[in-house]
C-alpha cells in the first residue's frame, strides 16, 4: 500500500534555529516521485520540490535542503536559519509511476511555527 | 505566467442550495485535479481529468457531487444539494504530462461554508 507519514504534527522554533521536518513513505513501486508542498496561513498550496526514486542526491535551495534516503524510506526537509515567513503547514507527498499513477498521496502535514 | 485560477474564493450558502466551483488550469496542462481539504480528513483527491476526460472519480463522496471539464481551459465541481458537512476548502490543481509524475500546481482554493 502507498502511504506517507509525517509524524510531527506541529513544531515550534525560534527564528534562526534550524528545523527538520520528517517524512516517511511506503510504496511497492520501484519508480516513484516524492514532493514537498508548503501551505502558508493564506491557504494556497505551493510546490517546493520533486524528486524521483533514482536520484538520492541531496538537494539544496537557499535555506532549504532535502535529504532522500531510500534505505529508510525517508525524504526529510530541513530549513536552515528559519524565519517567521517559514511559518506554514508543510506536506510531503508520494506519486507512483506504475501503480495509481497520476495521483498524489499526501501526508497529514506538519505545522511549523517560527517565533521572532 | 498565470497560475491555476479558482472562483469564487469564498462561498457561503444555505443547506440545500446548489454550489458550483470553477477552475481554469494553467494553459498547456493536460491534467486537472479536484481536491477537498478538511481538518478531519486532510487533503483528499475527489476526481481528476486527462485531456478533459474523467479518469478516476473514486474520491467523489456522493452522487450529490459532480464534475465536468467541457474544454481544456475550464472545469466545474458542482454540489447539489449542498449539506453542512460539505464545508471545506476545495482546491483545483493542474499538471503537464502527469504520466511522468510532474508536480501539480494548485489554485488558491475555494473556501466553502454551508449553513
Amino acid at each position: 500500500a502507498q502511504k506517507v507519514t509525517q509524524a510531527q504534527t506541529e513544531i515550534s522554533v525560534v527564528e534562526k534555529e534550524d528545523v527538520t521536518l520528517d517524512c516517511v513513505y511506503e510504496t511497492r513501486d520501484t519508480t516513484y516521485y516524492l514532493f514537498w508542498y508548503k501551505q502558508p496561513p493564506s491557504g494556497e498550496l505551493v510546490f517546493l520540490i520533486r524528486r524521483n526514486s533514482f536520484d538520492e542526491q541531496n538537494e539544496i535551495s537557499g535555506r532549504y535542503s532535502w535529504n532522500f534516503q531510500k534505505s529508510t524510506s525517508s525524504f526529510n526537509f530541513t530549513i536552515t536559519a528559519s524565519q517567521v515567513v517559514d511559518s506554514a503547514v508543510y506536506f510531503c507527498a508520494l506519486s507512483e509511476a506504475t501503480y495509481n499513477t497520476d495521483k498524489l498521496i499526501f501526508g497529514t502535514g506538519t505545522r511549523l511555527q517560527v517565533f521572532p | 505566467d498565470a497560475g491555476v485560477i479558482q472562483s469564487p474564493r469564498h462561498e457561503v450558502t444555505e443547506m440545500g442550495q446548489e454550489v458550483t466551483l470553477r477552475c481554469k488550469p494553467i494553459s498547456g496542462h493536460d491534467y486537472l485535479f479536484w481536491y477537498r481539504q478538511t481538518m478531519m480528513r486532510g487533503l483528499e483527491l475527489l476526481i481528476y481529468f486527462n485531456n478533459n476526460v474523467p479518469i478516476d472519480d473514486s474520491g467523489m463522496p456522493e452522487d450529490r457531487f459532480s464534475a465536468k471539464m467541457p474544454n481544456a481551459s475550464f472545469s466545474t465541481l458542482k454540489i447539489q444539494p449542498s449539506e453542512p458537512r460539505d464545508s471545506a476548502v476545495y482546491f483545483c490543481a493542474s499538471s503537464f504530462r502527469a504520466g511522468d509524475n510532474q508536480p501539480q500546481h494548485f489554485g488558491d482554493g475555494t473556501r466553502l461554508s454551508i449553513l
